[in-house]
């Protein structure tokens, strides 16, 4: 079944501490493709990240770096040295390949704040 | 210079009405999405577009049709609303299917369900 797990409801850091953000996803297709999306307070959605399940090298954007590892089923997301306007709800979701299109889940997201 | 946008940003009715939210993109993309955000924050695709065709329906009860009259646009009808239907809409584009490039969202439509 597919499933996508942040155990992670809420983290508090002051400003400057890195900071990694847990997803866990299962699955039983072997071709899938996995996202990140950050949600700020004023609501709009912001897409981050797309890696496909063959592709394990990890990706470093700025701050944000992601450590994909098939062998864990893990898909985490760290910021270094946050800063308060990293503060937003995070969210990792799986999409499978299925005939006709894609089916994709949410985690239920990681609400991240940052103190100055 | 928006690139995707929708409308209304709020619309408050009440049950058993028929409604409609607008997205437009002027981003050249070829998918357009309709994703849903209840009061708990869960997130849920409803529907993906590909030129004009549907992709994907995810288990969205048939009172919600989207309507795809050109690649730019990708409306939602809502009939016979019931309060289960308030949440947040988001539309989305992205450049192809794959969503490999680029993914843009709308910056949401509040429904409220009296």
């Amino acid at each position: 079944a597919q499933k996508v797990t942040q155990a992670q409801t809420e983290i508090s850091v002051v400003e400057k501490e890195d900071v990694t953000l847990d997803c866990v996803y299962e699955t039983r297709d072997t071709t899938y493709y996995l996202f990140w999306y950050k949600q700020p307070p004023s609501g709009e959605l912001v897409f981050l990240i797309r890696r496909n399940s063959f592709d394990e090298q990890n990706e470093i954007s700025g701050r944000y770096s992601w450590n994909f590892q098939k062998s864990t089923s893990s898909f985490n997301f760290t910021i270094t040295a946050s800063q308060v306007v990293d503060s937003a709800v995070y969210f990792c979701a799986l999409s499978e390949v299925k005939t006709g299109g894609f089916k994709t889940i949410f985690g239920a997201g990681t609400r991240l704040f940052v103190k100055a | 210079d928006t690139a995707v946008s929708q409308t209304p940003k709020y619309l408050v009715t009440q049950m058993g009405n028929d409604k409609s939210i607008k997205c437009e993109q002027n981003l050249g993309h070829d998918t357009m999405y309709w994703y849903k955000q209840d009061s708990k924050k869960f997130l849920k695709i409803m529907f993906s577009y590909n030129n004009k065709e549907l992709i994907i329906n995810e288990t969205v009860p048939n009172r919600f049709s989207p309507k795809s009259p050109d690649k730019a646009h990708l409306n939602l009808h809502i009939n016979s609303l019931e309060l289960g239907d308030s949440a947040v809409y988001f539309c989305a584009s992205s450049q192809d299917l794959q969503g490999e490039r680029s993914y843009t969202f709308g910056s949401g439509t509040r429904l409220t369900v009296v």
